[in-house]
């Protein structure tokens, strides 16, 4: 069955250390998203690619980084420079539209939580 | 600012009953417009989406929701709920105006069906 895998489910994070989150997928999708869920915020955005080794920031992008060498893979570092790192992260992809359009709905994989130590 | 705002955080229902879940977003020339459900520790799952046509789109687990330009509304109903209804959703919009395909989320509505 083709979908978005996420690992671990549950990670914990010391002082001054970086984690990374991965995150394939098996859709074929060209675009890739992370995402951040804290409670009564809704989801925001970290990076996202829309190909493989290009990717942009979103609105909360301090303190991550992302790279995209291979199409099913778009794995997220969480930096020490992140301060506040515990939080739901969720990875998400989609196709691209008819001539590059913005419409494709994004699938999203089941998440990772982070804690710190 | 573009934003999207759902303006029930919670919302319990009994068993059975219509439910409303209500969502408005900033004024756009162009948007498109979907709605997810969250399982307690899971993702999302789209439930339904409006692109372009008919402003009453219908979704999966009998939903349905309206768009409705003049008010900036896309509310989300289902004529009657069941226990297994009970998760989050969420409300997204893709402005036309942002870089391609970023969604913009609405804080969530916790639905609880209760027996």
């Amino acid at each position: 069955d083709g979908g978005i895998t996420q690992s671990p489910k549950y990670l914990f994070r010391k002082e001054g250390q970086n984690v990374t989150l991965s995150c394939e997928q098996n859709l074929n999708h060209d675009a890739m998203y992370w995402y951040r869920q804290d409670p009564g915020q809704g989801l925001r955005l970290i990076y996202y690619s829309q190909i493989v080794n290009d990717f942009q920031k979103g609105d909360i992008a301090e303190g991550y980084s992302v790279s995209r060498e291979k199409k099913e893979s778009f794995p997220l570092t969480v930096t020490s420079a992140q301060k506040n790192p515990t939080a739901f992260y969720l990875c998400a992809s989609s196709s691209v539209g008819p001539g590059g359009g913005a419409y494709q709905p994004q699938h999203f994989g089941d998440g990772t939580r982070l804690s710190i130590l | 600012a573009q934003s999207v705002t759902q303006l029930d955080s919670q919302v319990p229902v009994f068993e059975e009953a219509p439910v409303e879940l209500r969502c408005n977003y900033s004024s756009s020339v162009s948007v498109y417009l979907f709605w997810y459900v969250q399982y307690p520790n899971q993702g999302l799952q789209l439930l339904l989406k409006y692109l372009s046509g008919s402003t009453l789109v219908k979704g999966i687990n009998g939903f349905e929701a309206e768009f409705n330009k003049s008010q900036t509304s896309f509310h989300l109903r289902k004529p009657s709920v069941h226990i297994s209804d009970t998760a989050e959703y969420f409300c997204a919009v893709i402005y036309s105006s942002r870089s391609a395909r970023q969604l913009t989320f609405g804080s969530g509505t916790q639905l609880t069906v209760l027996p």
